[in-house]
């Protein structure tokens, strides 16, 4: 059975701090990790990652994968209130043919 | 271009009865899928479809059908509803196989007395 674990599940930092989320997973038949933002409603989409070792980079959110030791990380740069979401990491494997989601990090960002 | 859309936003049902939550994507996506959302639990998936005439079981498809005779729209239904499906309800779509980045519609939050 494919198993996605996010940490921590919630974080709390003060405006300007820089967060880093993590991301283990297990699956058979690995194809790519994806994270989602989630504020209040629909999951959007922020990176997709297929290749371990390469560096998503969004403005002052960034990504990237290990594949050897089966995780990923989330850095977010410069935090704004506007961050506080819950961050979703998934995986694409084998199995059913959609993705593994994991439980969220629900990170607050204070002024 | 609307993108993906879903009805009804809210619904409360009683135990035992039926109803269907629409999905409709404009965005001639292939795959599409239902996902559900509880506290705590993260998003699980439902049922999925490659293209039309094509469905398959997610992770937790007891008690949900699913059909998919166009393209655009990807009907859930719910056949007898039970407490235990109170949630909120995404339907995603992507292009090609679902690998791609699947974008999801606005859900619906569904109770079941």
């Amino acid at each position: 059975e494919d198993k996605v674990v996010q940490s921590p599940l919630s974080l709390v930092v003060h405006e300007g701090d820089t967060v880093t989320l993590n991301c283990s997973y297990e699956v058979t038949n690995f194809r790519s990790l994806l994270w989602y933002k989630q504020e209040k409603k629909a999951p959007t989409f922020l990176f997709m990652l297929t290749s371990s070792g390469i560096e998503k980079k969004s403005g002052r959110l960034s990504s990237i994968l290990d594949k050897k030791e089966l995780f990923s990380i989330l850095n977010i740069t410069a935090t704004q209130t506007g961050d506080s979401a819950v961050y979703l990491c998934a995986v694409e494997g084998g199995g059913a043919d959609g993705l593994t989601f994991g439980k969220g990090t629900h990170l607050i960002i204070q002024p | 271009n609307a993108g993906v859309t879903q009805t009804p936003k809210f619904q409360v049902l009683k135990t035992g009865q039926s109803m269907t939550l629409q999905c409709a994507q404009d965005m001639n996506h292939e795959y599409m899928s239902w996902y559900r959302q509880d506290p705590g639990m993260g998003l699980r998936l439902i049922h999925y479809s490659v293209g039309a005439g094509i469905t398959d079981q997610g992770e937790v498809p007891n008690g949900y059908n699913v059909s998919r005779s166009t393209t655009e729209d990807f009907p859930l239904r719910l056949l007898s509803a039970a407490p235990s499906q109170t949630s909120v309800y995404f339907c995603a779509t992507s292009r090609g196989s679902s690998y791609n980045e699947q974008f999801f519609g606005p859900g619906t939050r569904l109770t079941v007395l």
